[in-house]
């Protein structure tokens, strides 16, 4: 299976302040995922990163507020722009492989004050 | 929307095993039956998928109805490492994964 890594595993930031986390798989895969976990939910997908191109959002995430890179077949990022207390969330990135099997970093968890 | 139910949550002894419903009335034929858990503070951990067939593993096995209509997840000999939600998911294999609420399990001593 994939193995995953995310930096930060965890942040305290100011509102109003941007913070960009990072994916780094231990292997190439097809896909790349990022997910939001709000505090007692289940997780939400945001997008899905996208080799060479734009990411492609789910309904109700934007471009300009979750901007997303993925230059590579194994890393990706995710920033968090322009923060508000209600960004505070666990966030998961996420690897399909070729077998078409999903697995799941460890999480970055964001406080916004 | 997710396409499964299943229970809030469930209380199991320990040792004894755990069995976790879950519905999917709407299943396509091409669709599969994925089981994630979640322990606390951690990212969901992949435990086992099925089509039609049932299916174990060094975890866990499940058993899909032979209408596809719902499945049970079973836990043979739980422990307390075992307490998580656990998230049944449908879909087909190229598709990503939606989660719904899950079941939160507590695993009693």
């Amino acid at each position: 299976s994939a193995v995953i890594s995310q930096k930060p595993s965890r942040d305290i930031c100011q509102r109003g302040t941007s913070l960009t986390i990072q994916c780094q798989v231990d292997s190439q895969v097809t896909m790349m995922f990022w997910y939001r976990q709000q505090p007692g939910q289940s997780l939400t997908l945001i997008a899905t990163a996208n080799q060479g191109s734009e990411a492609t959002y789910e309904s109700g995430f934007v471009i300009d507020k979750f901007p997303i890179s993925r230059p590579n077949l194994t890393f990706s990022t995710l920033t968090v722009s322009n923060m508000s207390p209600e960004d505070s969330s666990i966030y998961l990135c996420s690897v399909r492989d070729s077998n078409y099997e999903q697995y799941f970093g460890p999480g970055t968890r964001l406080t916004v004050t | 929307d997710a396409k499964t139910t299943q229970p809030t949550s469930m209380d199991c002894a320990e040792g004894r095993a755990a069995n976790l419903p879950c519905n999917h009335s709407t299943i396509s034929g091409n669709e599969y039956v994925y089981w994630y858990r979640q322990i606390h503070s951690q990212g969901p951990q992949y435990i086992i998928h099925g089509l039609k067939n049932n299916e174990t593993n060094e975890m866990a096995s499940l058993i899909i109805t032979e209408d596809r209509k719902s499945s049970t997840l079973i836990l043979p000999h739980a422990t307390l490492r075992d307490t998580a939600v656990y998230y049944c998911i449908v879909r087909v294999r190229n598709d990503k994964i939606i989660f719904g609420k899950g079941t939160r399990l507590h695993i009693l001593p």
